[in-house]
């Protein structure tokens, strides 16, 4: 039984368009990130909630927009994709105060 | 605010060698601090995390890292590679602001020879 799951693994789009990748997770977590990974394997945190309550928004253009429809689920949606974009994104969860995260396994989005 | 700096993007050690990854942290709180590790093309694995109990912490697979206040350290070790241990290295900082974000170092990428 995976974790923490997302879809899709990978993702490769034009510039300009709209996507978005989804994230499950099935541990009874309250708190669910986003996680951008660039090339040169730097990870930064992009969002946070809790209990469906937005509690982290880091300088993210507001082209991203994530949205979570209950505590078991946190979409990423990005509009009119550029080329920096491209990372691997992971999403993550937690529960209350342990900070042990438990990470998907990413989507690697490619802008052409 | 706070940081963490790993001082090597690049280990490289021979199989049945000690490992050394080492990691320095700035924080204005008591720190809690992690290290986690993340195998190609995979998400990011716990590996130990330290919170203010005993500073001599043990992970999974063999690894343990002290924390030492003193130099601002927290730097993980193994006493053999195995080949296994391939992998990315990330040293990561809690941010206790009631934020509960994690800063995470630029990483360090574990080769292990034969």
């Amino acid at each position: 039984d995976t974790a923490v799951s997302q879809t899709p693994k990978y993702l490769v789009t034009q510039m300009g368009n709209d996507k978005s990748i989804k994230c499950e997770q099935n541990l009874g977590h309250d708190t669910m990130y986003w996680y951008k990974q660039d090339s040169k394997k730097f990870l930064k945190i992009m969002f946070s909630y809790n209990n469906k309550e937005l509690i982290i928004n880091e300088t993210v253009p507001n082209r991203f927009s994530p949205k979570s429809p209950d505590k078991a689920h946190l979409n990423l949606h990005i509009n009119s994709l550029e080329l920096g974009d491209s990372a691997v994104y992971f999403c993550a969860s937690t529960r209350g105060t342990n900070e042990k995260l438990f990470f998907g396994s990413g989507t690697q989005l490619s802008v052409l | 605010a706070q940081s963490v700096t790993q001082l090597d993007s690049h280990v490289s050690v021979s199989e049945g060698t000690p490992v050394l990854l080492r990691c320095n942290y700035s924080s204005s709180y008591s720190p809690s601090l992690f290290w986690y590790v993340q195998h190609p093309n995979k998400g990011l694995q716990l590996l130990l995390k330290y919170t203010s109990a005993a500073t001599l912490v043990k992970g999974i697979n063999g690894f343990e890292a002290e924390f030492k206040k003193s130099e601002t350290s927290f730097h993980l070790t193994k006493p053999s590679a195995h080949m296994s241990d391939a992998a990315e290295y990330f040293c990561v900082v809690s941010d206790l602001a009631g934020r509960r974000a994690l800063t995470f170092g630029s990483g360090t990428r574990l080769q292990v020879q034969p």
